[in-house]
């Protein structure tokens, strides 16, 4: 199905580890964002992508890098994990150049990453 | 405290309620964006709002620019009308990439 493809879909991490979150989509969208969702709390992005090439920082960077590998993935990389940073994270794309248009937004599954 | 309140936090109805879901904002808003979040995670929008009414199927959103307030009505639940269902606003201040996302209402509704 076409959309936004996150992987994994869980994962368990103990404090320290690396990991990368691998986000693709296959609509031709310019933008890609990286979100996270926590109790108590509304989503909040990490960062985001306006097109292939580039990358930007979003409200909670810190702990966190990432690359946008060509027009279709963007991973998120956790260097060292830290149980603050137990999540569960969403990758999103946006259909039109470079504006974020929630409207026309497509979401992926989300992973849900537990850090102990 | 955030910028954008959703209530109630958690709400549970039997099949055929009519259900209210609030939303308040204390920022300055353009439009505002009622969001469902299926209990499997993915995340679709349901309405842009920047005034008055707007209805699909079995939902509706209203809003009040001047009163700073939304509501999402679902009239007839359904047990798949079960979902978190999410309100967010444009950020006035932080450009075109930003939104502000509510906390989230947990609707469960029962057969």
């Amino acid at each position: 199905n076409a959309g936004v493809t996150q992987t994994p879909k869980f994962q368990v991490l103990k404090t320290g580890q690396s990991m990368t979150l691998q986000c693709a989509q296959d609509m031709n969208h310019n933008s890609m964002y990286w979100y996270r969702q926590d109790p108590g709390m509304g989503l909040r992005l990490i960062y985001y992508s306006a097109s292939e090439g580039t990358t930007d920082k979003g409200e909670v960077p810190n702990g966190y890098n990432v690359s946008r590998l060509n027009k279709r993935e963007f991973s998120l990389r956790l260097e060292s994990a830290a149980p603050s940073q137990t999540s569960v994270y969403f990758c999103a794309s946006s259909v039109l150049g470079t504006v974020f248009r929630l409207m026309e937004a497509f979401f992926g599954q989300g992973t849900r990453l537990t850090v102990v | 405290k955030n910028e954008v309140e959703q209530s109630p936090q958690n709400l549970t109805a039997q099949e055929g309620e009519f259900i209210t879901i609030n939303c308040s904002y204390s920022v300055g808003i353009s439009a505002l964006h009622w969001l469902q979040q299926h209990p499997g995670g993915g995340i679709v929008s349901l309405f842009m709002l920047s005034s008055g009414k707007k209805k699909h199927g079995r939902l509706i959103a209203t809003i009040n620019i001047q009163e700073k307030h939304s509501s999402l009505h679902i009239t007839a639940s359904h047990p798949r009308d079960s979902a978190v269902y999410i309100c967010a606003a444009p950020s006035p201040t932080s450009g075109t990439y930003k939104y502000i996302f509510g906390t989230g209402t947990r609707l469960k509704v029962l057969a």
